[in-house]
This record gives C-alpha cells, structure tokens and sequence, in this order.
C-alpha cells in the first residue's frame, strides 16, 4: 500500500510569512493527525481529524495555526503569520481508526522540514 | 499531565551487543505503550505496540516490556547491527488515545 504522502519536503520562510504544508494519508483511513517536532524532541499533536471532523485541536495555536481535511481525504496546514519558534518537522500520520492499536497502527509521512528566518 | 522520559539521549555501541533502551512514565493510566523508530530525515517507523493488559511483544530481534505499575518500559535489542542505528521513541496512549512521546534515544552501532 502507498504510504502517508507529505509535501514540501522543504521550506524555508521569513518570520511573518504564511505556508501551508499538504498530507494525503494512506487510503481508507479515517483518521489523520499533524504532529510538530522541534529538533531534539519528540512529536507534539497539533491536531487530529476523524473523517473531516476535528478529534482534538487543544494544542495547536489557533491564532496561528489553522488545518482543514476536505472530504475527509487530504489536508492541509496552514502557518501566518510564521514565527522563529515554528521551525521544527511537521509529521502528517494516519490510523484506520481513532485510537490506535494493534489492528490501527499509526503510520507517518516523512515530514515538512520548515525554517523560519 | 503525562510525562514520558527517555535517558540517555544517545548511546553507541559495538556491533554484536544487545542492548536495553529504557522508558518511563509519570502517569500508570494507559490505553497502550508504542515504540517507534526515525531514521534521519524520515517520519516514524512502528517498531512494536503493547496493550495495557500485555506485558510484552516481541519483534525479530526486538523485544518490549511493559510494567505498567511501576511505569517503566524497556526495548531490547538483541545482537544490534549497523542498520539498527536510528533514533528510537517511545510513546504513551492515555485513554483518550493521545500519544505522548519521549525525546527518544539516539543509537549508533559501530562495525
């Protein structure tokens, strides 16, 4: 089966800028997440979507930050303004379903590697 | 809040040894136990998952434990080569199936 597809693979913005970064998860899973990852830590949710509805946004910084999952299929995230501080790996990854498990195993993208100038 | 913790940050060893990978964790009420691997430049890999109620799996040369009361896993690695160098993360699932991670553990095997 085809993995999670990411794209950029790489950007680099000024600080005050906008991006968005494009996800689209493996087929037939319902559920995809956006993780950030600053360099030395781990992932950190930033949101997950069940279908095209929102599981749990309660990390992401709205004033800033904004996803949508069209159709329940691909997405995207969005960063404007862009400041210093967001520079870090944004991980797409999907589950069949809500939670994970041994039937539900998470599988990720290879990441959006943003640096903020 | 839970909090997962991974020491040390980073390990080398000679190729030919097995190897313990600790994690620990404040809070004992967890749906599952994760760990994963990253190579440089690439999202995470699932490596093994333990259900609460398990105490635990097994992979090829991998093995995971999980003791849930005293909030410690360990990932063992049996006769580590070079191709085992990558980061290795562990992760938490709270009831709500959010996933903490720790900062994981960086490995090198040397030939």
């Amino acid at each position: 089966e085809a993995g999670v597809a990411q794209s950029p693979r790489y950007k680099i913005i000024e600080k005050r800028q906008s991006v968005a970064f494009w996800c689209n998860p493996i087929s037939g899973h319902a559920t995809l997440y956006w993780y950030q990852q600053i360099l030395g830590q781990g992932p950190k949710l930033l949101i997950q979507f069940q279908n095209n509805g929102v599981v749990d946004d309660s990390q992401l910084p709205k004033d800033r930050f904004s996803a949508e999952r069209l159709k329940g299929v691909d997405s995207t995230l969005k960063i404007q303004p862009a400041k210093l501080e967001d520079s870090a790996v944004y991980l797409c990854a999907s589950s069949l379903e809500v939670r994970t498990g041994p039937n539900s195993p998470l599988h990720f993208g290879n990441g959006t590697r943003l640096t903020v100038t | 809040k839970q909090e997962v913790t991974q020491i040390p940050a980073a390990l080398s060893v000679p190729e030919g040894e097995n190897l313990v990978l600790n994690c620990s964790f404040t809070d004992s009420a967890i749906y599952n136990l994760q760990w994963f691997r990253q190579d440089p430049g690439k999202g995470l890999t699932s490596l093994l998952l333990i259900q609460s109620s398990q105490r635990e799996q097994t992979s090829g040369r991998l093995n995971a434990s999980l003791d849930k009361s005293s909030g410690r896993s360990t990932l063992y690695i049996a006769a580590s080569q070079p191709g085992d160098s990558a980061t290795y993360l562990c992760a938490v699932a709270g009831a709500n199936s959010k996933l903490t991670f720790g900062k994981g553990i960086t490995l090198s095997v040397r030939p």
